[in-house]
C-alpha cells in the first residue's frame, strides 16, 4: 500500500515565524488533504489538494503529484497554529486514505 | 449543513465487554469511514461503508466490526474489548461519487479498563 512520510515529525517556532511542512508519498493518488488536530482530537481540514496550489489566510498549499510530494506553508504563525499537522491520501481507486505520521508544530509567544 | 456527528464521545468500558460507536454523516453523504488513533500507531483505516455495503477494509481482527443504514448513519461494533483498544475513533464522511474530501467528526474517546 501506499506509504506517507511527514517532516519534520517536530518543530518549535516563535510567533510570527514562518514554517515548510513537507509530505511525502510513495505512489500515484487521486486525493491528498491536510489536516490540523486541535487539542481535543477533532480534524480540521485545511485542503483538499491532489495536485497544484491553493491559499487560505496565512496558509498555502502545494502537490507536486508527479514528484509525489506537498507542501504546507504557514506563514506568520500563531499560537493558536499550534497542535499536529497530518497529510493523508487516497489511492487511485479512492477507496483507501492513509495517513502521515504527522508533524506536531509548537507556537511559542 | 451540519457536520459529521459522533456519540457517544466518551466511554468507559472494562476489558472483555462490547462497545457500539455511532456515527452520522453529512447529509447527502453516502460513504462513511472509521479510523483509529492511538499514540502508537497514529491514524489508521478500519473500514469504509458506502450504500450500505462494505467498500473497503483496513488491517484489523474480525472483533472489528460495522454496518451502514439506508440513511448512511454507520455503526462500529467492537467485540471483547482488550486494554489495547483504548484510542480516538475518528468517523469521515464524504460524497463517495464525484468527490473524494473527507470530513470528520469530533471522535468517540474510549477507555478500556
Amino acid at each position: 500500500g501506499i506509504q506517507v512520510e511527514q517532516s519534520p515529525p517536530d518543530l518549535i517556532l516563535q510567533e510570527g515565524a514562518n514554517s515548510t511542512l513537507r509530505c511525502n508519498f510513495s505512489d500515484s493518488v487521486n486525493n491528498l488533504q491536510w489536516f490540523h488536530q486541535n487539542p481535543w482530537g477533532q480534524l480540521i481540514n485545511l485542503f483538499y489538494i491532489p495536485s497544484g496550489t491553493k491559499q487560505n489566510g496565512r496558509l498555502s498549499a502545494t502537490t507536486v503529484a508527479t514528484e509525489r510530494y506537498s507542501l504546507l506553508y504557514i506563514s506568520s504563525s500563531q499560537t493558536t497554529d499550534s497542535g499536529v499537522y497530518f497529510c493523508a491520501v487516497g489511492d487511485n481507486y479512492g477507496q483507501n486514505f492513509v495517513f502521515g505520521p504527522g508533524t506536531r508544530l509548537s507556537v511559542l509567544p | 449543513k451540519a457536520g459529521v456527528t459522533q456519540t457517544p464521545r466518551y466511554l468507559i468500558k472494562t476489558r472483555g465487554q462490547q462497545v457500539t460507536l455511532s456515527c452520522s454523516p453529512i447529509s447527502g453523504h453516502r460513504s462513511v469511514s472509521w479510523y483509529q488513533q492511538t499514540p502508537g500507531q497514529g491514524l489508521q483505516f478500519l473500514f469504509e461503508y458506502f450504500s450500505e455495503t462494505q467498500r473497503n477494509k483496513g488491517n484489523f481482527p474480525g472483533r472489528f466490526s460495522g454496518r451502514q443504514f439506508s440513511n448512511s448513519r454507520s455503526e462500529m461494533n467492537v467485540s471483547t474489548l482488550e486494554l489495547g483498544d483504548s484510542a480516538l475513533y475518528l468517523c469521515a464522511s464524504r460524497p463517495g461519487t464525484g468527490g473524494n474530501e473527507q470530513f470528520f467528526g469530533p471522535g468517540t474517546r474510549l477507555t478500556v479498563l
